[in-house]
């Protein structure tokens, strides 16, 4: 069975940082690329950044470019994202899901609150 | 960026009838087109992927059609289970890019 935890979400200041991770089990981690998706209270879906096998391509939303980092560690089946500089509209559920482009499988999120 | 527009906003219908929902892309997005199902507190179920194709273990009243610009995705017969939130991304372009959502209610 697939599954995707994710951690690591919390309330944080503006202008701090926050690390989220994902586990992954139940499928071979490193055949497949992985996104980060968000989504803010009540809104929609907003796709945040994603990353291939090896981890040599990735790509992100513009709205978090130079602020998110994605990164993997297939020998742990592992899924991070790094956020620094975060801004109040940074606050939303944070979503692990598989494959790169239309996520099949997701986890339940964890709720990152960016407030003062 | 491509922009996706659902259409309607929210629907509202009874458990046996058929629906359709649109989403129209703000330029081509060949048929690199998903839809996903969402209930209150849970996330995103992949329902259609490519525009036509059933994700594994979703239902056959739930198709998927279209190409280009102008796609659809058809309920035959609405279960009680069906009620939620509907979204469409596509997949032809970066950023990838979801619609805005249409809530189907009873």
């Amino acid at each position: 069975e697939v599954q995707l935890v994710e951690s690591g979400g919390g309330l944080v200041q503006p202008g701090g940082s926050l690390r989220l991770s994902c586990v992954a089990s139940g499928f071979t981690f490193d055949n497949y690329w992985m996104s980060w998706v968000r989504q803010a209270p009540g809104k929609g879906l907003e796709w945040v950044a994603n990353i291939r096998q090896e981890g040599g391509e990735k790509y992100y939303v513009d709205s978090v470019k130079g602020r998110f980092t994605i990164s993997r560690d297939n020998a742990k089946n592992s899924l991070d994202l790094q956020m620094d500089s975060l801004r109040p509209e940074d606050t939303a559920v944070y979503y692990c899901a598989r494959r790169g482009a239309s996520p099949d499988y997701w986890g339940q999120g964890t709720l990152v609150t960016v407030s003062s | 960026e491509t922009v996706l527009t659902q259409s309607p906003a929210t629907l509202s219908l009874s458990p046996g009838e058929r629906v359709t929902l649109s989403c129209r892309a703000s330029q081509n997005v060949d048929t690199y087109l998903a839809w996903y199902q969402q209930k209150p507190g849970q996330p995103p179920r992949l329902l259609i992927y490519d525009s036509s194709n059933r994700a594994a273990g979703i239902p056959a009243r739930f198709s998927g059609s279209g190409s280009g610009t102008d796609f659809s995705l058809t309920i035959t017969s609405l279960e009680p289970e069906d009620f939620a939130v509907y979204y469409c991304q596509q997949r032809d372009n970066r950023p990838f890019t979801f619609g805005q959502g249409t809530k189907l209610e009873i």
